[in-house]
């Protein structure tokens, strides 16, 4: 039961566009999402994150949106860049309930083009 | 500063032999977790220390797997009698205690 789930493997992007990565999640016990990134041969680098008591966050380019009610987060990158090419994975936690463990999607490679 | 380190890089065993694989966290963090990234696959939870309570090893997928954690610090994971099905790439994180985990760079097991 994949309880947190990315339903595009891939994304194809041209430089300076917006990328779009969408992630769903199952279980409304999460009130903790965080986005990592992952290049080839190395472990997830930590993103963004937000709290259920917001629907947005913000860190330059990167913007994560929330909606609760839709358990559907998304990730905005804009302006991107071919250094953004990369696997983005969301992940999902419940601290007060589950502790800080984390629940991950599968995962969206996200291929930026010049 | 450093961050989290992992050893071997690569293990290649046959099935049946006994693996163990080791995570360095970042020093002071008082959180440490284990998960596993298969061909294809989200990473999967495998076992959760935080500071001198019992272990959440809820994620463990067997008894064939089970980890320690040393002073609070150095963690080692163990899989006895490993099958092919445990091929996968193993990853620690650390945390000072909240849901943002720092990651080693993966240990790529290989059964053959």
């Amino acid at each position: 039961d994949q309880q947190v789930k990315q339903n595009s493997p891939s994304l194809s992007v041209q430089e300076g566009r917006i990328s779009i990565l969408n992630c769903d999640y199952t279980n409304s016990m999460f009130d903790y999402f965080l986005w990592y990134k992952k290049y080839p041969a190395e472990g997830p680098t930590f993103l963004i994150s937000i709290s259920s008591i917001k629907d947005k966050n913000e860190d330059g380019r990167f913007t994560v949106f929330l909606n609760k009610s839709a358990k559907h987060l998304s990730l905005h990158i804009v302006p991107s860049q071919p250094g953004d090419s990369a696997v983005y994975f969301c992940a999902a936690s419940a601290p007060r309930g589950g502790g800080n463990k984390l629940t991950f999607g599968t995962g969206t490679q996200l291929k930026v083009e010049l | 500063g450093a961050g989290v380190s992992q050893s071997p890089s690569n293990k290649v065993t046959e099935k049946g032999k006994d693996v163990e694989l080791r995570c360095d966290p970042i020093s002071g963090h008082t959180a440490l977790y284990w998960y596993r990234q298969s061909l294809g696959q989200g990473l999967e939870f495998l076992i959760y220390f935080q500071g001198n309570s019992a272990p959440d090893k809820s994620g463990l997928p067997s008894d064939r797997f089970s980890a320690e954690r040393t002073g609070g610090s150095v963690s080692t994971l163990t899989i006895q009698r490993t099958q092919q099905e445990d091929s996968a790439v193993y990853l620690c994180a650390s945390s000072p205690g909240t849901s943002k985990q720092y990651f080693g760079p993966g240990t790529r097991l290989t059964v053959t």
